[in-house]
């Protein structure tokens, strides 16, 4: 019954070929989020969308961009992948409004490997 | 600058035993408090908040303002208990989060 889902689980490129990692939703919650996490480190917020109101963090590099096509949708982007932007990602949602709105529900996880 | 710290990266206990997993958080505002679980090979997901005043698993959680803390604790800890713990911290009017780096628990037998 997983609710969050990511994909691919795994995914592994060439340094500058681009990625394209997704998450559906099927909670119909509000507001999406991607996260990287490196090993031994917090997760870090990247951007998150509450509908489609896009918020990008100040230090998330341009290399990374984000897509929400519709409600259940999202996509990050990861346009030249360098070796430090090998990590887990991590696709999270919440409801944003009501009770438990900052609750979040996690994906399982991209693990992205750049050789 | 808000920031959550998790002092400890690994905490070993014996089963039985009570457990305490620290958190400190510097923000100037009200915060709201979680702390997420990661349990071997599955996905993050929330043990608890602060807002809800509940126990979860036996865990427990109070927020101190006084001394910005919310430390998880047990009384007894269980096997199953080991995993991965955080922090975290959502500021008021935000959607953004702010981890701890997490503290991994271990139970021994």
């Amino acid at each position: 019954d997983a609710m969050v889902i990511q994909n691919p689980r795994y995914q592994v490129t060439q340094f500058g070929k681009p990625v394209t990692l997704s998450c559906s939703q099927t909670l119909n919650h509000n507001v999406m989020y991607w996260y990287q996490q490196k090993s031994s480190q917090a997760p870090k917020l990247l951007f998150h969308y509450y509908d489609k109101d896009f918020n990008n963090e100040a230090d998330t590099p341009d290399n990374f961009q984000s897509r929400r096509p519709n409600t259940s949708f999202c996509f990050l982007d990861i346009r030249s992948p360098g070796l430090g932007d090998a990590a887990m990602y991590l696709c999270a949602t919440s409801r944003g409004a009501g009770a438990g709105a900052n609750v979040l529900t996690f994906g399982a996880g991209s693990r992205l490997t750049v050789l | 600058a808000q920031r959550v710290t998790q002092p400890e990266k690994l905490l070993s206990v014996f089963k039985g035993a009570p457990v305490e997993l620290k958190c400190n958080y510097s923000y100037s505002g009200s915060p709201e408090l979680f702390w997420y679980v990661q349990y071997s090979r599955q996905r993050l997901q929330l043990l608890l908040r602060h807002i809800s005043r509940e126990s979860i698993k036996g865990f427990t959680a109070d927020l101190n303002k006084g001394e910005t803390s919310f430390h998880l604790k047990k009384p007894f800890a269980q096997e199953e208990d080991s995993a991965m713990y955080y922090c975290a911290l959502i500021r008021s009017g935000t959607y953004k989060y702010i981890f701890g780096t997490g503290t991994r628990l271990k139970v021994l037998a």
